[in-house]
């Protein structure tokens, strides 16, 4: 596609339910990246994937929160058993081989009720 | 690992009048530069860049930044802001030698007024 894509728009999940969040980046970037945005906030790092590379995992906040990217393209970010505190937008971005600007999708917001 | 400090959060301004919203960085590698900005209840938009070459860049809407490596800034400037340029804005960094993340800093609010 043209731009990064992410699916999502909005999500309202109740309390303790998990939820799947999708990201589809710009085709040919190598490097994808979870943020999330809390209301009012800054970018908070979450994952970072480069090509075939173990994953940078060290800004997932607790172990609900997993990421995978099935063959270079799509990621899919998991929330498990899904906390208040969870309600936030979540930013995905990618761009090619880490060495070019990140470009963003326009974000999942999650509301957990 | 990298750091950026953006010591306004929040900048308020009049129509027409000059901003500088400032930048401060911390690596001990060389790294790329950039400014996002985020209008309200939009995504991240890229503002402008600093990859090499000239340390003042210019980018969409007016906006311009200068890079310092010696005292590791890089701070953004519009000598004239208009209404339509209140939102949020955003410096980040990320590795030269690239395969990193990208990290931001916190923020600047700017509002403009009347």
């Amino acid at each position: 596609g043209a731009g990064v894509s992410q699916s999502p728009s909005n999500k309202v999940t109740e309390k303790g339910k998990d939820v799947e969040l999708r990201c589809d980046p710009i085709s040919g970037h190598t490097a994808l990246y979870w943020y999330r945005q809390s209301l009012g906030q800054g970018l908070e790092f979450l994952i970072y994937f480069q090509g075939n590379s173990a994953p940078d995992k060290s800004g997932l906040p607790s172990d609900r929160f997993s990421a995978e990217r099935t063959g270079g393209s799509v990621s899919t970010l998991t929330i498990q058993r899904t906390q208040q505190e969870d309600s936030a937008v979540y930013l995905c971005a990618s761009s090619f081989r880490g060495l070019t600007e990140a470009f963003f999708g326009q974000g999942t917001r999650l509301t957990v009720v | 690992a990298q750091s950026v400090t953006q010591l306004d959060s929040q900048v308020p301004v009049f129509e027409e009048a000059p901003v500088e919203l400032r930048c401060n960085y911390s690596s001990s590698v060389s790294v790329y530069l950039f400014w996002y900005v985020q209008y309200p209840n939009q995504g991240l938009q890229l503002l402008l860049k600093y990859l090499s070459g000239s340390t003042l860049v210019k980018g969409i809407n007016g906006f311009e930044a200068e890079f310092n490596k010696s005292q590791t800034s890089f701070h953004l400037r519009k000598p004239s802001v208009h209404i339509s340029d209140t939102a949020e804005y955003f410096c980040a960094v990320s590795a030269l030698r690239g395969g990193q993340n990208f990290v931001f800093g916190p923020g600047t609010r700017l509002s403009v007024l009347p």
